[in-house]
C-alpha cells in the first residue's frame, strides 16, 4: 500500500524559504504525478503544484513566481520550496500523489504544519 | 480560473438520516472531472468521489455522486457515524485545480 510521508520545517520568520519534502513507500514512482497542496482557515485548501517523474512541473499561477518543486527519483522523493514567505502561507502542507495528470488527488501524505511569525 | 461554490455550509442530521451536498462551479467542468473528499480533524482529505459519480477503491456505496456541467451533487444515503466530518468538491480538468470551502456535516 502507498504511503507518503512527509517534513520539513514548522516554523519560520518572514522572508525565509519554506522547504518540505515527501518520501513514498510501499509502491512505484514513475509514472504518477506528485502534488503539494496547502490548507488554511482564511483560504481553504489550496493547489500548489505539480510534478512528474521526469521533473515536469505545472504550478497555481498565484505561487508560481515562489514556487520551486522538484524530484530525486533515486530516492522516491519530491520537493517543495517556497522563497520568500509571509504570514500569508502559514497553513499546513499536505503532499499527494495522482495517477494522471488529469486526476484527483488519491494518496495524501499527513501533513506538516507550517508557521510563518 | 474555475471557483467551487458549495452549499450548505453546515448540514446538521442524526445517523441515519440522508445527506445533500452541493457544489456548483463558476463554469462548466469539462467531462465531468469533478472530485468529492472527506475530511475529519487532524485528518488528511480522503478521495470519496471522482469523474462526478466514480466511488474511489474502498468507499461505501452509500456515498453518491451526480451532476454535470456545473452543478454536482454529493448525497450520502443512511448516515453513519464515522460520515461526520467536512466534505470537500475539487476540479481537476483545467489547470489551476481548485476546491470548493467545503461543507460540514456534523451530528444533530
Amino acid at each position: 500500500q502507498v504511503q507518503l510521508q512527509q517534513w520539513g520545517a514548522g516554523l519560520l520568520k518572514p522572508s525565509e524559504t519554506l522547504s518540505l519534502t515527501c518520501a513514498m513507500y510501499g509502491g512505484s514512482f514513475g509514472g504518477f504525478f506528485w502534488s503539494w497542496i496547502r490548507q488554511s482557515p482564511g483560504k481553504g485548501l489550496e493547489w500548489i503544484g505539480d510534478i512528474n517523474h521526469r521533473g515536469i512541473t505545472n504550478y497555481n499561477p498565484s505561487l508560481k513566481n515562489r514556487v520551486t518543486v522538484s524530484v530525486d527519483t533515486s530516492k522516491n522523493q519530491f520537493s517543495l520550496n517556497l522563497s520568500s514567505v509571509t504570514a500569508a502561507d502559514t497553513a499546513v502542507y499536505y503532499c499527494a500523489r495522482k495517477i494522471v495528470e488529469i486526476f484527483p488527488l488519491d494518496v495524501w501524505g499527513q501533513g506538516t504544519t507550517v508557521t510563518v511569525s | 480560473e474555475i471557483v467551487l461554490t458549495q452549499s450548505p455550509g453546515t448540514l446538521s442530521l442524526s445517523p441515519g438520516e440522508r445527506a445533500t451536498l452541493s457544489c456548483r462551479a463558476s463554469q462548466s467542468v469539462g467531462s465531468n472531472y469533478l472530485a468529492w473528499y472527506q475530511q475529519k480533524p487532524g485528518q488528511a482529505p480522503k478521495l470519496l468521489l471522482y469523474g462526478a459519480s466514480t466511488r474511489a477503491a474502498g468507499i461505501p456505496d452509500r456515498f453518491s455522486g451526480s451532476g454535470s456541467g456545473t452543478d454536482f451533487t454529493l448525497s450520502i444515503n443512511r448516515l453513519h457515524p464515522e460520515d461526520f466530518g467536512v466534505y470537500f468538491c475539487q476540479h481537476y480538468g483545467s489547470s489551476p485545480w481548485t476546491f470548493g470551502q467545503g461543507t460540514r456535516v456534523e451530528i444533530k
